[in-house]
């Protein structure tokens, strides 16, 4: 089954305590992204990979990193999580980065940064 | 700086009746625009597109109308039905001036609500 899946779901952490959180596809897609949701903000991109070792900051990426090894792998870093990011991430696909090809999204991984 | 806004929260419609999801953009440089779907606990799934070069683009039940100089979009669907209570999330792209990318902005999302 064609999907994208991210690793945890569920996370709760404490401010300081590195933590990454997984992404990956099986679509063979050149195109992923990382986006966080917030009320009142809509989803947000924080970073973006047009294709393996080829990354780029989106709208909001303070606090995090990412690295692209492997094009089906994309993880988000966060090397020293505060409450401020506590918010619900989503990591996306696609098969380019052309804009008229859809963007898969992964399930969510809600992250509570105390 | 909200650059795509949808001003309803929520919407509640009947079944089987039309249901209107709005949004309104600022940024002029937006010329690709989406519609997602999502239930909860599970990501966002596209639904329709259009581009700038149209004014409206139609897919079985679902219908996406632009309005470029009013800066406004709109989703149709009819007839709604039970299956379509979810999060609508309307999202634009523009064409960077470097490199590429594939950035969407998103509204902030309308629930919409099919009661029996």
């Amino acid at each position: 089954e064609a999907q994208v899946t991210q690793n945890p779901r569920y996370l709760i952490t404490v401010t300081g305590k590195k933590l990454t959180v997984t992404c990956s596809q099986n679509m063979n897609h050149e195109y992923m992204s990382w986006y966080r949701q917030d009320p009142g903000l809509g989803l947000r991109q924080i970073y973006y990979s047009m294709n393996v070792e080829v990354t780029d900051k989106g709208d909001v990426p303070e606090g995090y990193k990412v690295s692209r090894k492997e094009k089906r792998n994309f993880p988000l870093i966060l090397e020293s999580p505060s409450p401020n990011q506590t918010s619900l991430y989503f990591c996306a696909s696609s098969p380019a980065w052309v804009r008229s090809y859809e963007q898969y999204f992964g399930p969510g991984t809600r992250l509570t940064v105390t | 700086d909200q650059q795509v806004k949808q001003n309803s929260p929520s919407l509640s419609v009947q079944e089987g009746r039309i249901s209107i999801l709005n949004c309104d953009y600022t940024n002029s440089m937006f010329d690709y625009f989406l519609w997602y779907k999502k239930y909860p606990a599970e990501g966002p799934t596209f639904l329709i597109s259009i581009s700038s070069i149209k004014d409206k683009n139609e897919d079985g039940r679902f219908t996406v109308f632009l309005n470029k100089s009013a800066k406004h979009l709109s989703l149709h669907i009819v007839p709604s039905q039970p299956g379509d209570s979810a999060v609508y999330f309307c999202a634009a792209s523009a064409k960077e001036v470097t490199g590429g990318g594939n950035k969407l902005t998103f509204g902030t999302g309308t629930q919409l609500k099919v009661e029996l």
